[in-house]
């Protein structure tokens, strides 16, 4: 089946940095890209929806200054956390559109 | 109330058991997915169904789009199955996800 392909699976960074998670799609174009995040024993959650070639689409409640999102290309996707705060501290998770939906392998992002 | 409602939150079985976890929904779907994701966290889509049933080895969903629900099947469970089992609606506009709380399994060996 397909992969996404997700990058780091787990990172650890300093309050006030910036960290950057990608996803890519290996074996095929996805022309849409879900991000994701997951509290402990909660659900996902759906932070932006981003079409390639343009703007993401974010859900209420998420800073879409905080937490950039780019699609520049059909295989690429990237969020960037900015100015990272412990309350960051995540499992975060990429969800490519193809036939179906391809879960990249998720970030565990720790702010300390 | 959330659009997509799963049943049981939690589930302990023991080994060999048959499962059964239930997904009701109340928004109109193009396609109903069924995802396991392990304690690491990585996500696996089981299934994706529009209607009728499919079945993968020890694992049987059925969708019933009339009365909006949905089921998960594990038959002959092992602990391996353990996992925390999440069904996903696909909107009608094609690009949007609602999920279930997810249902968490335990098969006790």
């Amino acid at each position: 089946g397909a992969v996404v392909s997700q990058h780091p699976s787990r990172v650890i960074c300093k309050s006030g940095t910036s960290v950057k998670i990608e996803c890519r799609s290996l074996d095929f174009q996805a022309t849409t890209m879900f991000w994701y995040r997951q509290f402990p024993k909660k659900s996902l959650m759906l932070m932006a929806t981003s079409n390639e070639g343009s703007k993401a689409t974010y859900e209420q409640g998420v800073e879409k200054d905080k937490f950039l999102i780019n699609h520049a290309s059909l295989t690429l996707s990237t969020l960037t956390v900015t100015s990272a705060h412990p309350e960051d501290s995540s499992f975060y998770i990429c969800g490519g559109l193809g036939n179906t939906i391809y879960f990249g392998e998720g970030s565990w992002l720790t702010v300390v | 109330k959330n659009e997509v409602e799963q049943s049981p939150q939690n589930l302990t079985a023991q080994e060999g058991e048959f499962i059964t976890i239930n997904c009701s929904y109340s928004v109109g779907i193009s396609a109903l997915h069924w995802l396991q994701q392990h304690p690491g966290g990585g996500i696996v889509s089981l299934f994706m169904l529009s209607s009728g049933k499919k079945k993968h080895g020890r694992l049987i969903a059925t969708i019933n789009i009339q009365e909006k629900h949905s089921s998960l099947h594990i038959t002959a469970s092992h602990p391996r199955d353990s996992a925390v089992y999440i069904c996903a609606a696909l909107l009608n506009t094609g690009n949007q996800f609602y999920f279930g709380t997810g249902t968490s399994l335990t098969v006790i060996p």
